[in-house]
């Protein structure tokens, strides 16, 4: 059964800083591994999708590294704003499913002037 | 373009209770799915429905929980009757294709059930 687990729960940080979030995932076999941005009171936003063939996808400030025989990705904000604060959610689409997505239970990241 | 709407935004409920939920879902989209989140964790999938007909429902409580997608457009789920356990946010999702694909799944804003 795939689980997909996210560390830290947590996180607080000033402005500025470079920050990692990491995701594990129980069974390699996916077809690609998503993060989303969730903000309070709103649904989820789509930040970046890694195929499983793909070791890296960037946009803008963000960067999300795929490892997939290892089973984690990690995804990586570059100077961080206020407006970076929201829960960020790691997402695996298992092979052999229609779509389905299991997520992990998110990182809430709080980013202070 | 339109994105996901859904409504109520919140209900609040005695247990036994029933509730409905609805979604539209961005038009054109042939995959439809309903997730729960509790508070705490990641969404969890309840149903996915492939134009009219559902593709996954292992985890769905088929006890209390029913969903239909008729003429494969809006989406309605409802729990009858309501546990404490339910209380959620209840997100519903579209997508293009639905099939192993790199299609991207919208989200519509949820809607908070707080079951007394």
């Amino acid at each position: 059964k795939q689980e997909v687990t996210q560390i830290p729960a947590a996180l607080s940080v000033p402005e500025g800083e470079n920050l990692v979030l990491n995701c594990s995932f129980t069974d390699s076999a996916i077809y690609n591994l998503q993060w989303f941005r969730q903000d309070p009171g709103k649904g989820l936003t789509s930040l970046l999708l890694i195929q499983s063939s793909q070791r890296e996808q960037t946009s803008g400030r963000l960067n999300a590294s795929l490892d997939k025989s290892s089973g984690r990705s990690t995804l990586y904000i570059a100077a961080s704003q206020p407006g970076d604060s929201a829960t960020y959610l790691c997402a695996v689409q298992p092979s052999g499913g229609y779509n389905k997505l299991i997520f992990g239970a998110g990182t809430r990241l709080a980013v202070h002037p | 373009e339109a994105g996901v709407a859904q409504s109520p935004r919140y209900k609040i409920i005695e247990k036994r209770q029933s509730v409905a939920f609805w979604c539209n879902p961005i038009s054109g989209h042939a995959t439809l799915y309903w997730y729960q989140q509790i508070l705490g964790q990641g969404p969890k999938l309840l149903i996915q429905f492939q134009n009219n007909g559902v593709v996954d429902d292992s985890q769905l409580p088929k006890d209390r929980f029913s969903a239909e997608r008729l003429k494969g457009v809006d989406s309605t789920l409802k729990i009858q009757p309501a546990k404490l356990e339910d209380s959620a946010v209840y997100l519903c999702a579209s997508s293009l294709a639905g099939r192993p694909s790199t299609d991207t799944q919208y989200f519509g804003p949820g809607t908070r059930l707080t079951v007394l």
